[in-house]
């Protein structure tokens, strides 16, 4: 079945640091892609999404692309900031439902 | 636009109870789906709903239930409560017209309702 793979946090980084956060995608076909955002205490909020091979998504900084050939889609940010201490969450979409990561927490430090 | 609410924020009960979680979702959206998020489990996908239509189910006992009203507003049920119960559950809607996983739908989440079984 479809499944999604992503690294073991926490990371920790020092402001300005660049960032990667690893996901990778076991699926049927090509399915939508996405990165979800959860700060403490709240829901998710949608990060970016890509609809198709070599799509890249992006905002706020962030971006990733949609990578076929090694079944990736690696969130990266050039330079991290405090406020973007949160859980990550890598998710493929399957019929109407998303299957989520386990999530990578990620801690930046002034 | 208003985003996803979901009513009420926390609860808590006690083994044997049962409970009723509400969700609204973003004017226009039809599409209402549910997810469990645990610490041991990660999130995981409860059910979906489309014009007051179960449309995909999740793999959870049926003491989960949920349904749709006209209005697209959801609400699920968890009878006879468990411990293990104890989670944060999430809503999330969507337009719901087009295909999810072929990109033409996103979905948008709300803040979840936190429930403790004591």
């Amino acid at each position: 079945g479809n499944s999604v793979t992503q690294m073991e946090g926490p990371v920790t980084l020092s402001e300005e640091a660049f960032l990667t956060i690893n996901c990778t995608y076991t699926a049927t076909g090509y399915p939508s892609l996405f990165w979800y955002v959860q700060y403490p205490g709240e829901g998710l909020q949608l990060l970016l999404k890509a609809t198709k091979a070599d799509d890249k998504g992006s905002n706020k900084g962030f971006e990733a692309t949609y990578r076929k050939e090694t079944t990736s889609f690696h969130l990266e940010k050039g330079s991290v900031q405090v406020s973007d201490s949160a859980v990550y969450f890598c998710a493929l979409a399957g019929f109407q439902k998303l299957v989520f990561g386990t999530g990578t927490r990620l801690l930046v430090s002034p | 636009k208003a985003g996803v609410t979901q009513t009420p924020r926390y609860l808590i009960k006690t083994r044997g109870q049962q409970v009723t979680l509400s969700c609204s979702p973003i004017s226009g959206h039809r599409s209402v789906s549910w997810y469990q998020q645990t610490p041991g489990q990660g999130l995981q996908f409860l059910f979906e709903y489309f014009s007051e239509t179960q449309r995909n189910k999740g793999n959870f006992p049926g003491r989960f239930s949920g349904r749709q009203f006209s209005n697209s507003r959801s609400e699920m049920n968890v009878s006879t409560l468990e411990l293990g119960d104890s989670a944060l559950y999430l809503c999330a809607s969507s337009l719901g017209g087009a295909d999810l996983a072929g990109g033409g739908d996103t979905q948008y989440f709300g803040p979840g309702t936190r429930l403790t079984v004591l």
